[in-house]
């Protein structure tokens, strides 16, 4: 079976770091997704990771341990426009994407 | 490059009736998927089709049905409409390589609500 977990919802300050964490359990694994979805709007892609490790990218980082079944997406110096749900999938070996639920992100000044 | 487009944007519809939606992928890309979206289950698979065949298919009834055409443009059709499928359908491309997943790129998706 195929199981991915997150925190529901979340609240940080503005300037703040925050962290986003993700457990899956997947057959088949091959490569965890975040992904960004504004009210309203389509997912735009953020950062794949596929071996452990940190990957960063800008003010956004994802971590993966494979062996643990565990992801993060870490966001530094919080930004209003950074309110958002934040969805973590999981990707076999062909065009299929297992979601979990989401984790709305709320910034507060 | 064009992003994924989708038409129509929005839809109104009632018990019963039939719909199509319609995706156009990003230029090169061979792989399209759609998903539902709905507050209540999140983001759930529909299927994905590559090079004009269905290559995975989510847990939907058989109400739920598409295609894809030569152009890598998709439709996907809703028959017999059910209020519970009022949702926001996601259409999704990808390049698709060899040996692992590709980054998909979504669509700005089509809302359908059905009275």
């Amino acid at each position: 079976g195929q199981n991915i977990d997150q925190p529901t919802e979340m609240t940080a300050t503005e300037g703040a770091i925050v962290q986003i964490n993700c457990t899956y359990q997947t057959s088949g694994f091959n490569g965890l997704f975040w992904y960004q979805q504004h009210a309203g709007e389509a997912p735009t892609f953020l950062s794949y990771n596929v071996l452990d490790g940190l990957e960063e990218k800008g003010r956004f980082s994802s971590f993966l341990s494979r062996s643990k079944g565990y992801s993060y997406l870490l966001l530094k110096e919080l930004q209003m426009k950074d309110s958002a749900s934040y969805l973590c999938a999981t990707g076999g070996n062909t065009g299929k994407l297992i979601f979990g639920q989401g984790t709305t992100l709320q910034v507060k000044p | 490059k064009a992003g994924v487009t989708q038409t129509p944007r929005y839809l109104i519809k009632t018990r019963g009736q039939q719909v199509t939606l319609s995706c156009s992928p990003i230029s090169g890309h061979r792989s399209v998927s759609w998903y539902q979206q709905t507050p209540g289950q999140g983001l759930q698979f529909l299927f994905e089709y590559f090079s004009e065949t269905q290559r995975n298919k989510g847990n939907f009834p058989g109400r739920f049905s598409g295609r894809q055409f030569s152009n890598s443009r998709s439709e996907m059709n809703v028959s017999t409409l059910e209020l519970g499928d009022s949702a926001l359908y996601l259409c999704a491309s990808s390049l698709e390589f060899a040996g692992g997943p590709d980054t998909q790129y979504f669509g700005p998706g089509t809302r359908l609500t059905v009275l």
